[in-house]
């Protein structure tokens, strides 16, 4: 069975502090991972993805199969960043998702 | 990007009747659609792939005959949440694929059921 994990909740972090988002996953098959990302009053929309190793609003995320980690990294925190980050596997071609449970991440300033 | 809107938003309804939310895609063609529930502070879990012309998929655990779903055209799937009852109140979310964008998947804003 697939699973995701978020283990922290909530992660607070000054204006300028580097951010990371941790994500581990369990999945037999070659996997697929996504960071989506769900700002305050606005839909869920895509951010990033693996197979894509792009730097999306200055985030990246490598995918780790050894550490079986997907963690999401920005090196200068912005204010606009705060919001709720999800990572998901995807199976069946990539589209049947499975989510973690979420990270919210607030930026102080 | 591509839109998906659903409708309604937020509905309430009495226990034991049946309510329907609609999933459009508005500026593309979406062959697959998919629902999701979602519980207060978790996550998102998919209950179904939604497929036009076709029967669709459930995940394990989820009835069918209790979540009803039609996907009739290339841009609307509807959910249906038959004799609903207290335990059934969550917040339902659809997403599409877009065909022109392999992998990407556009959600929907939501619809928040409460059963009374």
């Amino acid at each position: 069975a697939q699973r995701v994990t978020q283990p922290e909740k909530l992660l607070s972090v000054f204006k300028g502090a580097p951010v990371e988002l941790k994500c581990n996953y369990s999945y037999s098959g070659s996997p697929e991972l996504f960071w989506y990302v769900q700002y305050s009053r606005q839909r869920l929309q895509l951010l990033l993805r693996h197979i894509s190793r792009e730097s999306i609003k200055g985030f990246t995320a490598d995918l780790n199969k050894g550490e079986t980690s997907f963690h999401l990294k920005k090196p200068f925190a912005q204010e606009e960043d705060s919001a709720m980050y999800y990572c998901a596997l995807g199976r069946g071609g990539g589209n049947k998702l499975t989510f973690g449970t979420g990270t919210q991440l607030k930026v102080e300033l | 990007g591509a839109v998906v809107s659903q409708h309604p938003s937020w509905v309430i309804c009495k226990s034991g009747t049946s309510v329907k939310i609609e999933c459009r895609s508005l500026d593309f063609q979406a062959t697959t659609m998919f629902w999701y529930r979602q519980f207060p502070k978790q996550s998102l879990m998919l209950m179904a792939t939604s497929n036009e012309g076709s029967k669709a998929t459930y995940e394990q655990g989820v009835e069918k005959d209790k979540f009803l779903i039609n996907h009739a055209s290339l841009t609307l799937s509807t959910l249906t949440v038959t004799s609903a009852h207290p335990e059934d109140s969550s917040f339902y979310i659809c997403s599409a694929m877009s065909g022109a964008n392999t992998g990407e998947l556009f959600f929907g804003e939501g619809s928040r059921l409460t059963v009374l």
